[in-house]
């Protein structure tokens, strides 16, 4: 079945310092990914997403995230951490094919970003 | 409309009685997705509509949930007799065309029973 991991459901950063969150998915092939965040009392915003081509792939608001087919993952970056970031991450999956997919979704982490 | 939107987007009801969720998707979007998020947990998924195809329900937690959707616009998601276990914040989302180019959620509706 397909899974999807994030296996830190709470990190903290201080403001300007470099993030990484991980996510590492379980599937038979390479799916469709995304990350999308939530802010408090918000739905959820797609931050960026990949389906082929170049495995670096660059979204808003400053994030980034790589996708690695050996470890099955799709780790989100960004250089430098602003205040505004504070929120939760959930990467998801669907598995490629035509049309229409249900997003399979991670628990979640929440970001906490010091001043 | 501009975006997702979701009604009420608080609601606070009684153990054992009905609530109706709705959700307004983005103007064309011909699919229509509801999820739910349990404190703490991740976006359960609940029920997608298809254009004019037969719903996936698949997600449903127990025969008290049900959604229609109607004219291919508008869905409501209804539950009947509800319990305490269905506190939750439930997102609705809309897409149109493939899931690859990612869905736009609502606000949510955030459901309290007490």
């Amino acid at each position: 079945a397909q899974s999807v991991t994030q296996p830190d459901i709470h990190i903290t950063v201080s403001e300007g310092a470099s993030l990484e969150l991980r996510c590492n998915y379980s599937y038979g092939a390479t799916p469709y990914l995304f990350w999308y965040v939530q802010s408090p009392g918000q739905g959820l915003q797609l931050l960026l997403k990949y389906f082929s081509g170049d495995t670096l792939v660059q979204g808003i608001k400053g994030f980034e995230a790589e996708f690695k087919r050996s470890q099955s993952s799709f780790n989100l970056r960004k250089p430098s951490v602003h205040w505004s970031d504070a929120a939760e991450y959930f990467c998801a999956v669907a598995p490629i094919s035509g049309g229409y997919n249900k997003l399979i979704f991670g628990a979640g982490t929440r970001l906490a970003v010091h001043p | 409309g501009a975006g997702v939107s979701q009604s009420p987007s608080n609601k606070v009801t009684e153990k054992g009685k009905d609530v109706e969720l709705r959700c307004d998707p983005i103007s064309g979007h011909t699919a229509l997705y509801w999820y739910r998020q349990s404190l703490g947990q991740g976006l359960e998924f609940l029920i997608y509509f298809q254009g004019n195809s037969a719903p996936d329900k698949s997600g449903l937690p127990s025969d008290r949930f049900s959604a229609e959707r109607t004219g291919g616009s508008v869905s409501t998601l209804t539950i009947q007799r509800t319990q305490q276990e269905d506190s939750a914040v439930y997102l609705c989302a809309s897409e149109g065309g493939s899931t690859a180019l990612g869905y736009t959620f609502g606000s949510g509706t955030r459901l309290t029973v007490v």
